[in-house]
């Protein structure tokens, strides 16, 4: 079955990066994009930005262009999603996701707390 | 960039009653439009997409209507498990997204 498992837990302080993993299995990796959502708690879905795991691009969304860069291992079925000069409010639980008209999947989720 | 504006903000259903959330996007999204559910502590789960087609496994209780800038999202008669958070979401062929802030379903 399609599963994608993200890295644990991540405490970070105030410009620091942090990069988050998500393992797919169950499928290929190379066929579907990797979207990737945070959520601040008590808060709405924040869409980050995408990558197709076969070319590597990319597309960000314009709030995180030039502080997120989305890459992958092929060899290992892996994306990465990595935030720069973090700050208090990029604390948040951060998720990978397959979605489409095929149907959708979710990483349990990352929680990244920033905090000096 | 889309805004997407959800209303109401909290909406209180009694069991078995109809919900109807609104979805308005500030502009033409055509019928690029998803709507998810979401429980504390879980991942989204995706509902409806296109708009109007439920996703794999969804019950028919949930159905989804609109285009352009309008949408809906109605739950015919709810069950104690459709008590949740509901987001709309537009996505350009699946490249770019934007969700609205959420409306809450609470048991009233």
């Amino acid at each position: 079955q399609v599963q994608l498992v993200q890295s644990g837990a991540e405490v970070k302080k105030p410009g620091a990066s942090v990069k988050v993993s998500c393992k797919a299995s169950g499928y290929t990796f190379t066929s579907y994009d990797i979207n990737w959502v945070r959520q601040a708690t008590g808060q709405g879905l924040e869409w980050m930005g995408w990558m197709n795991p076969n070319s590597g691009n990319t597309g960000y969304a314009q709030k995180f262009q030039g502080r997120v860069t989305m890459t992958r291992n092929t060899s290992i079925s892996t994306a990465y999603m990595e935030l720069s000069s973090l700050r208090s409010e990029d604390t948040a639980v951060y998720y990978c996701a397959r979605v489409g008209n095929s149907g959708d999947y979710w990483g349990q989720g990352t929680l990244v707390t920033v905090s000096s | 960039e889309i805004v997407m504006t959800q209303s109401p903000a909290t909406l209180s259903v009694s069991p078995g009653e109809r919900a109807t959330l609104s979805c308005r996007a500030s502009q033409s999204v055509s019928s690029n439009l998803a709507w998810y559910q979401q429980k504390p502590g879980q991942a989204p789960r995706l509902l409806i997409y296109g708009a109007s087609t439920r996703a794999t496994g969804i019950p028919a209780r949930f159905s989804g209507s609109g285009s352009g800038t309008e949408f809906t999202l109605t739950i015919s008669s709810l069950q104690s498990e459709d008590f949740a958070v509901y987001y709309c979401q537009q996505y350009n062929n699946w490249l770019t997204w934007t969700f609205g802030q959420g409306t809450k379903v609470e048991i009233k």
